[in-house]
Formats: structure tokens, C-alpha cells, sequence
């Protein structure tokens, strides 16, 4: 079965700083889709990536898929204290639109 | 406005009962699913279904039943029989063909 690995599993930073979480997978990925939880509740679609080498952006998050698309990276520029949470990937299982899912990242950011 | 909605936010329950956690979608949504998520851990499917009438076992469906009867309506029982069923669950649904999960508010179910 496929394994999503996340890192780091939890990052305190500085309001204003950029900071980047990591998502590898131990197979190739044909869809790869980012999620932010706040705690205790549902998750919330960020981006969707599926192509070698995509990158999509929204307003200071940008997401990108490594050309072997093994690899995704969720990039925060100038973070802020709305940023906080939990950042989960996730990876198509490729039988319809079941995902796995990565062990999630929390995200904290200090004013 | 279309969405997902779990109720309740919070359930108790004693050890050795049954517990229907309610799952409805209006977003017209073919696909739902039911994942469990424990501390620190990410999501894990217990199961899924495409069509109404229809449903799948995901990673994890031991000790627990669903029901599609209606395409809006995707209900998860928990039963005596799953050993550790303390956990925040969420419902999704989806349309078919590589289209993002929508996910529910959760519900934390709490059995002692």
C-alpha cells in the first residue's frame, strides 16, 4: 500500500517567516492533494497537483510535485498567525478518489 | 450553501453500544467516505461508497457498519465490536473522476 510520509511533524516559526513542509511518497503519485485542518475540525482543500513538475499557487501558498512525482512541498511565504494548523497531504489510491493520507504537520506560528 | 454536516460534534457513549454517527451532503455529491483520525495521526478510511446502494470496506472497516440509502446520506454505525473506538471521525464526499475530497466539521466520539 501506498505510504505518505510527511516532515517535519510539527514546526513553531515566527510570524513573517517562510516555511516549508514536505510530503514523500514511497510510490508514484497520480494525484497529490493538500488539506489544512484547524484543530477539531474538518479539513480544507488547498491545491491539487498531478502533473511531473506542477506548481499552484494561492495567495502565499505555493505547492509543488517533483518531475518523478514522489515528492510534493508546501511553501508559506511571510507566514501569519491564520496559517496555523495541521497541513495534511494526500495521495490518490488510484480506485476512484479514495486518498491516503500523510500523518499531518503542525503548523504554529508565534506573533 | 452546498456542504458536508456531521452531527453530532460530540457523542459519549458507554463501552458495549451501538453509535450512529450521521453523515448528509447537499453538494449532489456520487461519492462519500468515512475516515477515523487519532491523535497526532493522519486519516484512515473505514470505508466508502460510490453509488447509493452500494459501499466499500476501507483500511480499517473492522467493528463498524454503513449504509447508502439515499445519495445524500452516508451514516456510520460503531459498534461493540471495534476495540478502540474513541476518535474524531469525518465524513467526505466527492464527485467522481479525480475531484477533491469535501470534508464535514467531524465528530468526536468518546467511549468509556
Amino acid at each position: 500500500s501506498q505510504e505518505l510520509e510527511q516532515s517535519p511533524q510539527s514546526l513553531i516559526v515566527q510570524e513573517g517567516k517562510n516555511l516549508t513542509i514536505n510530503c514523500t511518497s514511497s510510490k508514484t503519485l497520480y494525484g497529490l492533494y493538500w488539506y489544512k485542518q484547524k484543530y477539531g475540525e474538518g479539513l480544507i482543500f488547498l491545491m491539487m497537483l498531478q502533473k511531473g513538475g506542477e506548481e499552484k499557487s494561492h495567495e502565499k501558498i505555493t505547492a509543488k510535485l517533483d518531475e518523478k512525482k514522489q515528492q510534493s512541498s508546501l511553501h508559506i511565504t511571510a507566514s501569519q498567525p491564520s496559517h496555523a494548523g495541521i497541513y495534511l497531504c494526500g495521495a490518490d489510491k488510484g480506485a476512484g478518489n479514495m486518498l491516503t493520507f500523510g500523518g499531518g504537520t503542525r503548523l504554529m506560528v508565534k506573533p | 450553501d452546498g456542504g458536508i454536516t456531521q452531527s453530532p460534534k460530540y457523542l459519549f457513549r458507554k463501552e458495549g453500544q451501538n453509535v450512529t454517527l450521521s453523515c448528509e451532503q447537499n453538494l449532489n455529491h456520487d461519492a462519500m467516505y468515512w475516515y477515523r483520525q487519532d491523535p497526532g495521526q493522519g486519516l484512515r478510511l473505514i470505508y466508502y461508497s460510490q453509488i447509493v446502494n452500494d459501499f466499500q470496506k476501507g483500511d480499517i472497516a473492522e467493528g463498524y457498519s454503513v449504509s447508502r440509502e439515499k445519495k445524500e446520506s452516508f451514516p456510520l454505525t460503531v459498534t461493540s465490536a471495534q476495540k478502540n473506538p474513541t476518535a474524531f471521525y469525518l465524513c467526505a464526499s466527492s464527485m467522481t473522476g479525480g475531484s477533491p475530497l469535501h470534508f464535514g466539521n467531524g465528530t468526536r466520539l468518546t467511549v468509556t
